[in-house]
């Protein structure tokens, strides 16, 4: 049973570009979801895909968007990137949740600095 | 506004002793809660969870117990190893939203166990 990886591990980008962070979901599971994690903080819901739908977004503006694809892998693509989007983020994949006792994989996560 | 808080950034503790980590609730619709591991470089891994419909669930050292009136739950580690060091992730979630049951996280206690 392989985890859940992300892709690329660190990168860094400046003002105004924008990047595309890459996830595979642990094997067997449908939905992905995407969490922000500042220094000192603790994860952040972006937004997560079931079926290759938007399931649910936290409060992050639209430059924020997903893809999740067939094979339930799944995209995070940020747009005109600001300072305050340095953060760790998180892919965590699951089961789509009928209950509160879902369990989220979470990968190691992609280390975005922008200068 | 925070719905989940962990007050406390930081414990430390003697090898063999209790560690206890606190964390408090505002939302009242919240009816699971999950606590996560996270040791620096990997993801948050699941570590226990408990329902609202119960005060107490234990595996192994680890034991966590909910105090629904004070909105209150904690984490107990008996006996504290080493290996115990990491950042511990309080996390609620409900049905109440669509039936999504996505986790809202706190911002985490960082865990050092001293040989």
């Amino acid at each position: 049973e392989t985890g859940v990886t992300q892709s690329p591990t660190h990168l860094i980008k400046t003002r105004g570009q924008q990047v595309t962070l890459r996830c595979s979901s642990q094997s067997g599971h449908n939905t992905v979801s995407w969490y922000q994690q500042a220094l000192g903080q603790g994860p952040q819901f972006i937004f997560q895909y079931y079926r290759e739908e938007e399931n649910g977004r936290g409060n992050f503006p639209p430059r924020f968007s997903g893809l999740q694809f067939p094979n339930y892998s799944s995209e995070l693509n940020v747009n005109a990137l600001e300072l305050d989007d340095s953060a760790l983020y998180l892919c965590a994949s699951s089961l789509k949740a009928v209950s509160g006792a879902n369990v989220l994989t979470f990968g190691a996560g992609s280390r975005l600095t922008v200068l | 506004d925070q719905q989940v808080k962990q007050n406390s950034p930081s414990l430390s503790v003697q090898e063999g002793r209790i560690s206890i980590l606190n964390c408090d609730y505002t939302n009242s619709m919240f009816d699971y809660f999950l606590w996560y591991k996270k040791y620096p470089a990997e993801g948050p891994t699941f570590l226990i969870s408990i329902s609202s419909i119960k005060d107490k669930n234990e595996d192994g050292r680890f034991t966590v117990f909910l105090n629904k009136s004070a909105k209150h739950l904690s984490l107990h580690i008996v006996p504290s190893q080493p290996g115990d060091s990491a950042v511990y992730f309080c996390a609620a979630s409900s049905g109440s939203s669509g039936g999504s049951y996505i986790p809202t996280f706190g911002r985490g206690t960082s865990l050092i166990v001293h040989p």
